[in-house]
């Protein structure tokens, strides 16, 4: 199965708002409302940001939202921030019981 | 707070076997989720290895599965991992993660770096 496609980097100034995209395919972001977000600054574990396609864990701010159409997924970010700076993450659940990951996209806070 | 810890050797030859232990802290293992690995090769992306049920059930990535096996030890509160046959390629972080449903990773170790080299 190959990688979620993500754009390699997207850019925006702070309090504006970015949207990241995510394309699989009917075999996992198609075919499942099963969408997660990962954060991840340089050296450090990713952190989950969104799962089951719009849904936030506690402590993750409400500035981050997810949603899905057909094959493709989206993570916005509102009112960015300087911390926001880092590699974004897409996953999916697949038809092989395991998480599919795009293959991540770097946010540059202008 | 569930907590997460990787450890092995942090070097492994050619055509050896990577093998990693995830010790699990504040929440049993044998109480349900599934546990999951992940390797980020140096400058890259992520990607799953497999997934491991505390049953013993397990689901790996194909691309990976002929060299791949995932294990579980209840009693240890762990989960471990034995890659074989490992190259240059196999170089990377490897994350362990809870794996709820096997839908997202939503708790984290804090990785591990393994080098493959002679």
């Amino acid at each position: 199965q190959s990688a979620l496609t993500q754009p390699a980097s997207v850019s925006g100034s702070p309090g504006q708002s970015i949207t990241i995209s995510c394309t699989g395919t009917s075999s996992d972001v198609g075919g499942y409302k099963y969408v997660s977000w990962y954060q991840q600054h340089p050296g450090k574990a990713p952190k989950l940001m969104i799962y089951d396609v719009s849904n936030r864990p506690s402590g993750v701010s409400n500035r981050f939202s997810g949603s899905k159409s057909g094959n493709t997924a989206s993570l916005t970010i509102s009112g960015l921030q300087a911390e926001d700076e880092a590699d974004y993450y897409c996953g999916s659940y697949t038809t092989s019981s395991y998480v599919i990951f795009g293959g991540g996209t770097k946010l540059t806070v202008l | 707070q569930v907590q997460l810890q990787e450890s092995g050797p942090g070097l492994v030859k050619p055509s050896e076997t990577l093998s990693l232990t995830c010790a699990v802290s504040g929440y049993s293992i044998s109480s349900g989720y599934y546990w999951a690995w992940i390797r980020q090769p140096p400058g890259k992306g992520l990607e799953c290895i497999g997934t491991i049920y505390h049953s013993g059930i397990t689901y790996y990535n194909p691309s990976l599965k002929s060299r791949v096996t995932i294990s579980v030890d209840t009693s240890k509160n762990q989960f471990s991992l034995k890659l074989s046959s490992v190259t240059a390629a196999d170089t990377a972080v490897y994350y362990c993660a809870r794996n709820p449903g096997s839908r997202y990773l939503d708790y984290w170790g804090q990785g591990t770096l393994v080098t493959v080299s002679s």
